[in-house]
């Protein structure tokens, strides 16, 4: 079945580490991207790629890195710039023309 | 892309229509309604999306004025699992990739 997936599901790291969370889509999707959502909030966008080899910024990149060396993953790097890191972390992608996006369950990560 | 307003929150009792308003004055001739719903702790998920004329399947319905500048979102026969929050985007569809920004979105609660 096609369709997006983030792992892991739930992750704890100390303060002062980098974590990079996966995501990874078999639906040939072009667009991959990147939220953050904060408890009771709505989701905020961290990066975005259109293509391979190519991302923009979105509204909160800050503290975050990201790659996109294959089409089909668009791994996510929370850095330890990030000043406040625990979050719920989403992912997406979508296709051309007027297709809508496809989400992934989402990882949780709690920095302690 | 253009931005949404949507009201933070709404009731409805089970099995009554519920009717989520979308206000999005500065939209693009060339930009699509998308309407997606979150449920707790889990990825969004897409209903229905529509330009121009309204739209139907088996979840909703989605009018749109004939300004554009608003649409409703319509669960004709609301039921528990129907509690969410939902959200109103617009954005471009005929290019790869475009910004895809949530706004806070609706609380729908469903009442029994």
């Amino acid at each position: 079945d096609g369709g997006i997936t983030q792992s892991p599901k739930y992750l704890f790291r100390k303060e002062g580490q980098n974590v990079t969370l996966s995501c990874e889509q078999n639906l040939n999707h072009d667009a991959m991207y990147w939220y953050r959502q904060d408890p009771g909030q709505g989701l905020r966008l961290i990066y975005y790629s259109q293509i391979v080899n190519d991302f923009q910024k979105g509204d909160i990149a800050e503290g975050y890195s990201v790659s996109r060396e294959k089409k089909e993953s668009f791994p996510l790097t929370v850095t330890s710039a990030q000043k406040n890191p625990t979050a719920f972390y989403l992912c997406a992608s979508t296709g051309t023309l007027n297709t809508e996006a496809f989400f992934g369950q989402g990882t949780r990560l709690t920095v302690v | 892309d253009a931005k949404t307003t949507q009201p933070t929150s709404m009731d409805c009792a089970e099995g009554r229509a519920a009717n989520l308003p979308c206000n999005h004055s500065t939209i693009s001739g060339n930009e699509y309604v998308y309407w997606y719903r979150q449920i707790h702790s889990q990825g969004p998920q897409y209903i229905i999306h529509g330009l121009k004329n309204n739209e139907t399947n088996e979840m909703a319905s989605l009018i749109i004025t004939e300004d554009r500048k608003s649409s409703t979102l319509i669960l004709p026969h609301a039921t528990l699992r129907d509690t969410a929050v939902y959200y109103c985007i617009v954005r471009v569809a005929e290019t790869s990739g475009s910004r895809l920004t949530f706004g806070e979105g609706t609380q729908l609660t469903v009442n029994p």
